[in-house]
C-alpha cells in the first residue's frame, strides 16, 4: 500500500461548487502539506500542518481552507472553486526528526478541472 | 515566489549519454534536494545535500554545491530511457522549514 494517498485522483467540477480533496499517510509523520501543480512553475505551497493543532497558510492560500482531522489526514477544500484553480495538487509529508533533513514524500496527486 | 531556477527548461540526449541539470537559488540556505517526477505523478526524493557539503554521490547520481555561487548541479551518469522526467530543485532556507521549489528541468533520454 502507498505511504501517502490522495482521493480523488481526477475530478472535474464547475466553477462555484465546494469540492474537497482528501489526503491521508500511513507514514506516522507529523508534517503535511498541500501543493498546487501548474505547467512551469514548479511547485506552489497553499497550506502545511505541523501537527493536528498547528496549521499555516503558505504562499497562495486564497481560496482554499484545510482541515486535519488527525495526524494521519490532512483535507484541502475549495469552497467556491473557479477555473484557475485547474491544477495538479500534491499531498506531501515529512518528519523532522528523521536525519534533519526534511526530506518530502509525496502522494500520487489529484489533478482537478473546473469549467 | 520560487526559489530555485533549473536551468535547462528541457535537456534531450542519446542513451548512455550524461544528463547535467543546474538549479540556482537566491538565499541562504539549510540544505538542497533533488526530486524526480515521472509525467503527472508524485515527485520522488532523489538526493539531498546540506550546505557544509560540496559533493555528494547516490548510485548514477552526482550532486554539487557552490554556497559562494548559490548553484547546484545534478548528474546523472550512463543514462537510461527510465531517467525520462522533470527533475526538480528544492531549498531549506536557515529561517524556517518549508522547501522552495524550482520550475524544473524536463528530461528526456531518447533510446
Amino acid at each position: 500500500d502507498a505511504d501517502v494517498t490522495q482521493t480523488p485522483r481526477n475530478r472535474i467540477t464547475k466553477t462555484g461548487k465546494r469540492i474537497m480533496l482528501e489526503c491521508s499517510q500511513t507514514k506516522g509523520h507529523d508534517r503535511m502539506y498541500w501543493y498546487r501543480q501548474d505547467p512551469g512553475l514548479g511547485l506552489r505551497l497553499i497550506y502545511y500542518s505541523f501537527d493536528v493543532k498547528d496549521i499555516n497558510k503558505g504562499e497562495i492560500s486564497d481560496g482554499y481552507s484545510v482541515s486535519r482531522q488527525a495526524q494521519a489526514k490532512f483535507s484541502l477544500s475549495l469552497e467556491s472553486a473557479i477555473p484557475n484553480q485547474t491544477a495538479l495538487y500534491f499531498c506531501a509529508t515529512s518528519d523532522p526528526l528523521a536525519g534533519g533533513g526534511h526530506e518530502q514524500f509525496f502522494g500520487p496527486g489529484t489533478r482537478l478541472t473546473v469549467l | 515566489s520560487q526559489q530555485g531556477e533549473e536551468d535547462p527548461q528541457a535537456l534531450s540526449i542519446q542513451e548512455g549519454e550524461n544528463a547535467t541539470m543546474n538549479c540556482s537559488y537566491k538565499t541562504s540556505i539549510n540544505n538542497l534536494q533533488w526530486y524526480r517526477q515521472n509525467s503527472g505523478r508524485g515527485l520522488v526524493h532523489l538526493i539531498l545535500i546540506r550546505s557544509n557539503e560540496r559533493e555528494k554521490h547516490s548510485g548514477r547520481l552526482r550532486v554539487t554545491l557552490d554556497t559562494s555561487k548559490k548553484s547546484s548541479s545534478l548528474l546523472i551518469t550512463a543514462s537510461r530511457a527510465a531517467d525520462t522526467a522533470s527533475y526538480f530543485c528544492a531549498t531549506i532556507m536557515d529561517s524556517n522549514y518549508q522547501l522552495i521549489w524550482g520550475a524544473g528541468t524536463k528530461l528526456i533520454i531518447k533510446p
